[in-house]
């Protein structure tokens, strides 16, 4: 049982354009999201993160969107530059849990010159 | 320099030969984690350690333990290795859960045969 997903496993953009990665979940118990993003033979970086008491968050070039309701979140990337290019992964916890962090699975984008 | 080690980067095994992926972080971190990546399925838990002495299971342990005797290093062990266990290894460590950023590894690859 997916609880965190990706439907997307890929999408390319125009450098400068806005790139969207979307994420949908299941458990309404999660406070706390996350993304990450992965550059081939490194180990994921954490990129932003969103607590479920907000509804955007926003630090440079990138902005979270989080939607309660639909249980979807969404990263925004304005405007998209070549070395964007990775693979990004949604992840989501639960602060009074012990300690799981539960990954989507993954969206490579793919940002053309 | 603050980062997390794993060794090996990389491992060619044989079915039922016990092997030890060990993971070392140099940040003080009291939460350490280990994930394995594959394809479609992105980045799924282990083990989990919130302190030392005390580990649990996250979504896939079977086959695999872990320890936590240092807080500097949670290594995992595979006793009996097998062909399922192919994959893409990343250790993590960061000061606490839910929205605390964790840090990773660089991945170890590892192909049971």
């Amino acid at each position: 049982d997916q609880q965190v997903k990706q439907n997307s496993p890929s999408l390319s953009v125009q450098e400068g354009r806005i790139s969207i990665l979307n994420c949908d979940y299941t458990n309404s118990m999660f406070d706390y999201f996350l993304w990450y993003k992965k550059y081939p033979a490194e180990g994921p970086t954490f990129l932003i993160s969103i607590s479920s008491i907000k509804d955007k968050n926003e630090d440079g070039r990138f902005t979270v969107f989080l939607n309660k309701s639909a249980k979807h979140l969404s990263l925004h990337i304005v405007p998209s530059q070549p070395g964007d290019s990775a693979v990004y992964f949604c992840a989501a916890s639960v602060w009074s849990n012990t300690g799981k962090l539960i990954f989507g699975q993954g969206t490579t984008l793919q940002v053309k010159p | 320099e603050a980062q997390v080690t794993q060794n090996p980067r990389y491992l060619i095994t044989v079915t039922g030969k016990k092997l030890t992926v060990t993971c070392s972080q140099n940040m003080n971190h009291e939460y350490m984690s280990w994930y394995r990546q594959d394809p479609g399925l992105g980045l799924r838990q282990i083990y989990y350690s919130m302190n030392v002495e005390v580990t649990d299971k996250g979504d896939v342990p079977e086959g695999y333990k872990v320890s936590r005797k240092e807080k500097r290093n949670f290594p995992l062990i595979l006793e009996s290795p097998s062909p399922n266990q192919t994959s893409l290894y990343f250790c993590a460590s960061s000061f606490g859960t839910g929205f605390y950023e964790q840090y990773f590894g660089p991945g170890t690859r590892l192909t049971v045969t």
